[in-house]
């Protein structure tokens, strides 16, 4: 059975930073694109970032690009999220998604709460 | 930027009955693979989304075929054939062309 686990969620004062990891089992990891997606409690959901299977390749929503950093150990079978410059407005759940058929996939973890705020 | 659009934003459905929800881009969906990337969520209260449709009109493992997908371009269609108690929950579509964007979602309840 596939198992996405976030973890590494908090409280932050802005200008902070935050690292998130998302540890997944149940499938070949090393095979699969996977995605950060975050969601403002009551709101919409926001696509962040993405990242190819062998990490060699990462995207970025404008909204995070030159502040978050998606990273991948195959090895650990976990996925990254560094976030660095964290505003009032990044305060979210965020959720780690295996990627597939294109896009985030069926697979999803319960995710992580980050809060930023003084 | 691609945007993006939902209607209706909220839809009141009584059980048995059927659910339309729409969803419109600000740019063609085709992806130069000649897929279009045009992919349908739900979230449930309290719980992460859920992957229903991807590539317009193709059912994820599990997805109930009361669901279906529809459309082309820049305009497309989730329907509900016959809305059940557990159909509640937000719905949200995404494209897949310029990274990914999702829609503003709709609320679906029970009337």
């Amino acid at each position: 059975e596939v198992y996405i686990v976030e973890s590494g969620g908090g409280l932050v004062q802005p200008g902070g930073s935050l690292r998130l990891s998302c540890a997944a089992s149940g499938f070949t990891f090393s095979g699969y694109w996977m995605h950060w997606v975050r969601q403002v409690p009551g709101k919409g959901l926001e696509w962040l970032s993405r990242i190819t299977n062998d990490g060699g390749t990462s995207w970025y929503a404008d909204s995070v690009e030159g502040r978050f950093t998606i990273s991948r150990d195959n090895a650990k079978n976990t996925l990254y999220l560094q976030m660095n410059s964290l505003r009032v407005d990044d305060t979210a759940v965020y959720y780690c998604v295996r990627g597939e058929e294109g896009g985030p996939g069926n697979f999803w973890g319960q995710g992580t709460l980050v809060t930023v705020s003084s | 930027d691609l945007v993006m659009t939902q209607s209706p934003l909220s839809l009141a459905v009584a059980l048995g009955q059927p659910a339309s929800i729409s969803c419109r881009s600000s740019q063609s969906l085709v992806h130069h693979n000649g897929n279009t990337q045009l992919y349908w969520f739900q979230q449930r209260p309290g719980q992460p989304p859920r992957r229903l449709i991807y590539q317009v009109s193709n059912r994820d493992s599990g997805v109930p075929d009361r669901f279906s997908g529809s459309g082309a371009g820049t305009e497309f269609t989730l329907k509900i054939s016959r809305v059940e108690a557990e159909d509640v929950g937000v719905y949200y579509c995404m494209q897949g062309v310029l990274l990914h964007t999702f829609g503003p979602g709709t609320q679906l309840e029970i009337k």
